[in-house]
Formats: structure tokens, sequence, C-alpha cells
């Protein structure tokens, strides 16, 4: 299985533009997670889902971001409009049948919003 | 906070010795797992100890669990340059994995 894989792996963008990120989980699990890491608040739950069905959203930081899985091999998280402070490394997660149970973790995506 | 804590926050040791870290928490689990991050890399699993399990061990690993205290430890003993990286504990329920703030561990030659 090639893991759980993230596009891109760097992104740099202007204020005020639309950032997509995206993440392909491992075949046959049914829970993902979008993280964020910074120095300052460490890595952070975002959101995650079930069989595709957002479960829990209350990391997500405010409107300007949302996420989507359409399907279970396909998820997104975009930023609109994006800001400085976004900058941060977006990592995708997912487990096999419980959220509390190991998760594999996409290699992240290094956002720098300037 | 219901993070596990990780204590210390940093360690520095010299290869071949032995690295102990710490995590504390707050709240119940159903587990509690550590996690591995290189930097500049994603989060890799190193192994995970249940709630009704005392002590595991994965080659050069050994975590124990004292549910009573709400801790757990990660031993890695001989330690070795490759293991320079954050280690990270998170505390497992059946709706979230909870992570900690993290140890950086430092291992000179």
């Amino acid at each position: 299985d090639a893991g759980v894989i993230q596009s891109p792996r760097h992104e740099v963008t202007e204020m005020g533009q639309e950032v997509t990120l995206r993440c392909k989980p491992i075949s046959g699990h049914d829970y993902l997670f979008w993280y964020r890491q910074t120095m300052m608040r460490g890595l952070e739950l975002l959101i995650y889902f079930n069989n595709n069905v957002p479960i829990d959203d209350s990391g997500m930081p405010e409107d300007r971001f949302s996420a989507k899985m359409p399907n279970a091999s396909f998820s997104t998280l975009k930023i609109q409009p994006s800001e400085p402070r976004d900058s941060a490394v977006y990592f995708c997660a997912s487990s096999l049948l419980l959220a509390g149970d190991t998760q594999y973790f996409g290699p992240g995506t290094r956002l720098t919003v300037l | 906070s219901q993070q596990g804590e990780e204590d210390p926050q940093a360690l520095s040791i010299q290869e071949g010795e032995n690295a102990t870290m710490n995590c504390s928490y707050k709240t119940s689990i159903n587990n509690l797992q550590w996690y591995r991050q290189n930097s500049g890399r994603g989060l890799v699993h190193l192994i995970l100890i249940r709630s009704n399990e005392r002590e595991k061990h994965s080659g050069r690993l050994r975590v124990t669990l004292d549910t009573s205290k709400k801790s757990s430890s990660l031993l890695i003993t001989a330690s070795r340059a490759a293991d320079t990286a954050s280690y990270f504990c998170a505390r497992g329920t059946a709706s979230k994995l909870t992570f900690g703030t993290g140890t950086r561990l430092q291992v000179t030659l």
C-alpha cells in the first residue's frame, strides 16, 4: 500500500488566494483526519470524517476553512481566503476502524501564505 | 487540558544511552499511543498500549502505562543517532486521538 498521499507537498500563495489541499487515505480505512501543525500551537485536529461523513469539525478555526470528502478515496481541505496566519504544515491521516485507533499520517503539505 | 503532556520537552543524550520520555493525561482512555516525527516528515506510529495493559515491548522500545497515575513512559534503549526526532504521546478513546506537545530527542555521536 502506498500509504496516505497528500498533495501538494509545498504551497506558497499570497494572502487572499484560495488554497486547496488534497488527500488520499489508505484504502479500506473508515476514518480520515485533517491536522494542522505549528510551532506555537503544536498538532491540532481540524476535522475528521467517518465513511465520508464529517463527524467533528470543532477544530476548524473559522469559516474560511472547509473540508469535503466526496468519496472514500479523496478529501480536500480548502482555505478561502488565505491569511498569513494560516501558514503551517497540514497533515492528513487515516485509521481503520475507530477514531482512537492507530492513525497513519501522510507526509504533510507545508503551506506558506505571504 | 485534555491533551497528553510529555516530559521533558527536550532531551539530549549520547549514542548508546537510554532515553526515557513521560506522558501524563487527565481523562480515561482506551489506549495510549506513541508516535515519532522526523524533521519535515509526518508522524509515524511506534506502539500502542491498551488501557488493560501495563507494559509492552517492540524492539528497543518499552512502553509502560499506569492508569491509576494516568501516566505512561516510553523508553528507548541503546539509542542511535537515527532516533533523533520528536516523540508524541496520544490518548485514544473510541471517538478521538488527542496528541500531546511532544518531546524533542537529540542523540549525539
